[in-house]
């Protein structure tokens, strides 16, 4: 079965700042990957998805950018972290054997300040 | 484009009480429909799915029926617990998007708080 990683758990950055976010997944090969953020009263917002080592769509403009290094590894980054960034960030797999299907990790909850 | 419209909450209920919360969708095709659960400070757990009309999606204790004629999965529990305080959200998924990937549209949540 996959299981997915994220680190840190929480994380509180200046304005300003760098992020990196790291997710990781086992149990699984060339999946699909999914960053989505969840900021309060907001529900989740798809920020980039994956198909592929080195392949990024993003699906709204903002300050964030995603890699893909490895078939297994998603990366969020900003180069300068701005307060509306805060929220609880989730990567997410799609099922491998139920395409339609998500599966989440545990998040990371980022705090800007 | 598609889109996932849940009733606002928090909602509040006293334990064994009978739980409805709403869910329509628009979608331009025959979309798979999804409940998901976040318990505090988690990410979110598949609760229920369901994949064409008329299916019910069902999961400790709670149920989904998928409507095509009302474009909606409301879900329901009989009786709930504390221990299913939590947000849920109502998703779909409309198949491969063209781009590789099977993307969901979310519903903003419903907050559930059960007291004792």
């Amino acid at each position: 079965s996959q299981t997915i990683h994220q680190w840190p758990a929480t994380l509180v950055q200046p304005v300003g700042s760098p992020l990196s976010l790291e997710c990781t997944v086992e149990g699984t090969s060339n999946p699909n990957l999914y960053w989505y953020r969840q900021a309060a009263g907001r529900g989740l917002q798809l920020l980039f998805y994956s198909v592929g080592i080195g392949q990024i769509s993003s699906e709204v403009p903002q300050n964030l950018s995603a890699s893909r290094p490895q078939d297994r590894q998603f990366i969020l980054s900003s180069k300068k972290l701005l307060l509306s960034d805060s929220g609880f960030y989730l990567c997410a797999v799609e099922g491998a054997h139920s395409y339609n299907e998500q599966f989440f990790g545990p998040g990371t909850r980022l705090t800007v300040l | 484009g598609n889109s996932v419209t849940q009733m606002e909450g928090p909602v509040t209920l006293s334990e064994e009480a009978f739980l409805t919360i709403n869910c329509t969708y628009t979608a331009t095709g025959y979309p798979s429909l999804f409940w998901y659960v976040q318990y505090p400070g988690e990410g979110l757990q598949l609760l229920l799915k369901a994949t064409k009309a008329d299916d019910k999606g069902s999961n400790k204790g709670f149920e989904a029926t998928y409507r095509k004629e009302t474009t909606s999965f409301h879900l329901e529990k009989g009786s709930v617990q504390v221990s299913d305080s939590a947000v849920y959200f109502c998703a779909l998924s409309e198949g491969y998007s063209g781009a590789g990937s099977y993307q969901l549209t979310f519903g903003k949540g419903t907050k559930l708080s059960v007291i004792p």
